[in-house]
């Protein structure tokens, strides 16, 4: 069984650094053509992807995000995680970790529950 | 501004079919068959509908289908029931930056 988990800070202030978790089990990250991937959603808005990091290392970020976001994997605790610097309220959202198929497909085959930040002083 | 673009809305009546698009470019949609719908409830995680345009994962109705037309990709519900009544999102991988992208979404509303 494939789960995914996130968890970290539900409120920060504006201008500090935002760092979520993403707790997996089901699977390993240093199994080929496999990812990590993190995506977000505004309320009531759309997702918006915001970065990945595949078995080997590879990392691939949104350029929208790119100077502020980091993210990187602990292969032995299967945790990756997301490290968001600066932050504003226009980054309240829910975000989401989720598995992606690297190679064929393509794609984020399985999702966490997502956890709500609130950006706010 | 998403890279792809979906209808805002679309709505049936339960029994009916719907047909939700999705349009890119020759970088991503026209270019891979890497395209992928996730289907979103309220208060709810996505889930993967549909991969590499036509392919179910396991548990997913066969009422599902996708298919793909030059920079279009299309999400086709057969049979329409109340339980489909969400939001869908289409993705595709990308050659160029952004590695991947979302398309806007499309709320589905059953009659």
């Amino acid at each position: 069984q494939i789960i995914l988990k996130e968890s970290g800070p539900t409120l920060v202030k504006p201008t500090q650094t935002l760092t979520l978790t993403c707790t997996f089990s089901g699977f390993s990250l240093s199994t080929s053509e496999l990812g990590v991937g993190w995506i977000r959603q505004p309320p009531g808005k759309a997702l918006e992807w915001l970065a990945v990091i595949y078995w080997d290392d590879d990392k691939r970020y949104s350029p929208s995000l790119k100077s502020r976001v980091t993210i990187t994997k602990d292969t032995s605790r299967n945790q990756v995680v997301l490290t968001m610097t600066n932050v504003d309220p226009v980054d309240t959202a829910t975000y989401y970790c989720a598995r992606r198929r690297a190679v064929v497909g393509r794609y984020f085959d399985h999702w966490g529950q997502g956890i709500l930040v609130t950006v706010s002083s | 501004q998403s890279a792809l673009t979906q209808p805002a809305s679309v709505s049936g009546s339960p029994g009916q079919s719907i047909t939700i698009s999705c349009t890119g470019t020759n970088s991503d949609i026209g270019g891979y068959n890497y395209v992928s719908w996730y289907q979103q409830h309220p208060g709810e995680a996505p889930k993967l509908m549909i991969y590499e345009v036509t392919s179910r994962p396991s548990g997913v109705p066969d009422r599902f289908s996708g298919s793909k037309s030059g920079n279009t990709a299309s999400l086709i519900i057969s049979g329409l029931q109340a339980e489909d009544e969400a939001d869908y999102y289409c993705s595709s991988f990308r050659s160029s930056s952004p590695h991947i992208a979302f398309g806007g979404g499309t709320k589905l509303t059953v009659l």
